[in-house]
């Protein structure tokens, strides 16, 4: 079956400091990978997504970046940190069906990014 | 631009009666719609979806209604349970292998009152 880990849980840095969040994914090969962030009244939004290694497609103009340096691992990156760069941070892998579903995403467990 | 558009932020409904939360859609492309559910801390986890050659999908206690003229969907909890106090997205994809990136909505916290 397959899996994803998303680390850390939980993250408190200062401002102006680097940011790196890891999240590998594991039962399944070359998978669609992306990174949401859920900020207060803004929902999820879409940050990165990724279809291959070295593959990564921006969604909004921001302060981070993303990369694939392997088929299951997606990191996402800041070399200096804002305040506003605060929120939960979400990891997932998605599957296309031909069925009623379309495409499904499974998510990490998220990654709460407090900048202080 | 918000493609998906939930414009309740929060609900509450008594434990027994029906939760009813809708979204609202602007791309005409989209096939796909899905919903999701969201606990504190915790990743979303898939609820129940709808194609948009369908108009209703149920399953269990959830029912999903789907008008695509209206580019409006619903989803209905029937009866409401105090488990089902969590964040409900709505979300939507084009439906085209290649181009299977979802769009959510921005929530509604639902609670669920005994």
């Amino acid at each position: 079956s397959q899996t994803i880990h998303q680390w850390p849980a939980t993250l408190v840095q200062p401002v102006g400091s680097p940011l790196s969040l890891e999240c590998t994914v594991e039962g399944t090969s070359n998978p669609n990978l992306y990174w949401y962030r859920q900020a207060a009244g803004r929902g999820l939004q879409l940050l990165f997504y990724s279809v291959g290694i070295g593959q990564i497609s921006s969604e909004v103009p921001q302060n981070l970046s993303a990369s694939r340096p392997q088929d299951r691992q997606f990191i996402l990156s800041s070399k200096k940190l804002l305040l506003s760069d605060s929120g939960f941070y979400l990891c997932a892998w998605s599957v296309y069906w031909t069925g009623p579903k379309g495409t499904e995403a499974f998510f990490g467990q998220g990654t709460r990014l407090t900048v202080v | 631009d918000q493609q998906v558009k939930q414009n309740s932020p929060s609900l509450s409904v008594q434990e027994g009666r029906i939760s009813i939360l809708n979204c609202d859609y602007t791309n005409s492309m989209f096939d796909y719609f899905l919903w999701y559910k969201k606990y504190p801390a915790e990743g979303p986890t898939f609820l129940i979806s709808i194609s948009s050659i369908k108009d209703k999908n149920e399953d269990g206690r959830f029912t999903v209604f789907l008008n695509k003229s209206a580019k409006h969907l619903s989803l209905h909890i029937v009866p409401s349970q105090p488990g089902d106090s969590a964040v409900y997205f709505c979300a939507a994809s084009e439906g085209n292998f290649g181009n299977e990136k979802l769009t959510f909505g921005t929530g509604t916290r639902l609670t669920i009152i005994p």
